[in-house]
């Protein structure tokens, strides 16, 4: 079956530097990526990984390891506005997106 | 660029009504369009996939003929609960994908609540 694993809930402090895991189990790979949905908001894009390697953006940055089936989202300079849910979500072999359960963030001043 | 649109955002009907709501990509053609449907605390469930003049595939488990989903055009997808139950108040959140790396955009969600 397919499967992703992310961790239920992390807390971090504002300022600091936190990395979200994600493992994956899919039926083909065409790329991974990371969402960033705030509670009662639709899920907003923050990167996508189809290659190995880190992909930065600003303050936050992506790393995928496709023979290790895992990727992180890493979160620098936290800010209480990235208290919100991050989902991994894996493209499998027929384009159809998997998604992960999510990772709660909470930030803490 | 990118953007999708839902309407409404939010609707609470009575029990045995039916509910539809649209999605609409405003400025990009979308390959195919998603229905996904969120409880609380929970992840994205995918309800189902629908190109532009074809039927929709759906997951599953989702009951086609109570989630009825029209792709009329490359800009627009319906979703029509009918026969609306308590049991199908939830987050409906619909998605299209442009086709270059098949990302999806998400529209802001509609926040059904049936009584």
């Amino acid at each position: 079956g397919q499967n992703i694993d992310q961790p239920t809930e992390m807390t971090a402090t504002e300022g600091a530097i936190v990395q979200i895991n994600c493992t994956y189990q899919t039926s083909g790979f065409n790329g991974l990526f990371w969402y960033q949905q705030h509670a009662g908001e639709a899920p907003t894009f923050l990167s996508y990984n189809v290659l190995d390697g880190l992909e930065e953006k600003g303050r936050f940055s992506s790393f995928l390891s496709r023979s290790k089936g895992y990727s992180y989202l890493l979160l620098k300079e936290l800010q209480m506005k990235d208290s919100a849910s991050y989902l991994c979500a894996v493209l499998d072999s027929n384009y159809q997106l998997i998604w992960g359960a999510g990772t709660k963030l909470i930030i803490k001043p | 660029g990118a953007v999708v649109s839902q309407h409404p955002s939010r609707v609470i009907c009575k029990s045995g009504t039916s509910v539809k709501i649209e999605c609409r990509s405003l400025d990009f053609q979308a390959t195919t369009m998603f229905w996904y449907r969120q409880f609380p605390k929970k992840s994205l469930m995918l309800m189902a996939t629908s190109n532009e003049g074809s039927k929709a595939t759906y997951e599953q488990g989702v009951e086609k003929d109570k989630f009825l989903i029209n792709h009329a055009s490359l800009t627009l997808s319906t979703l029509t609960v009918t026969s609306a139950h308590p049991e199908d108040s939830s987050f409906y959140i619909c998605s299209a994908a442009r086709g270059d790396n098949n990302e999806q955009f998400f529209g802001p969600g509609t926040r059904l609540t049936v009584l």
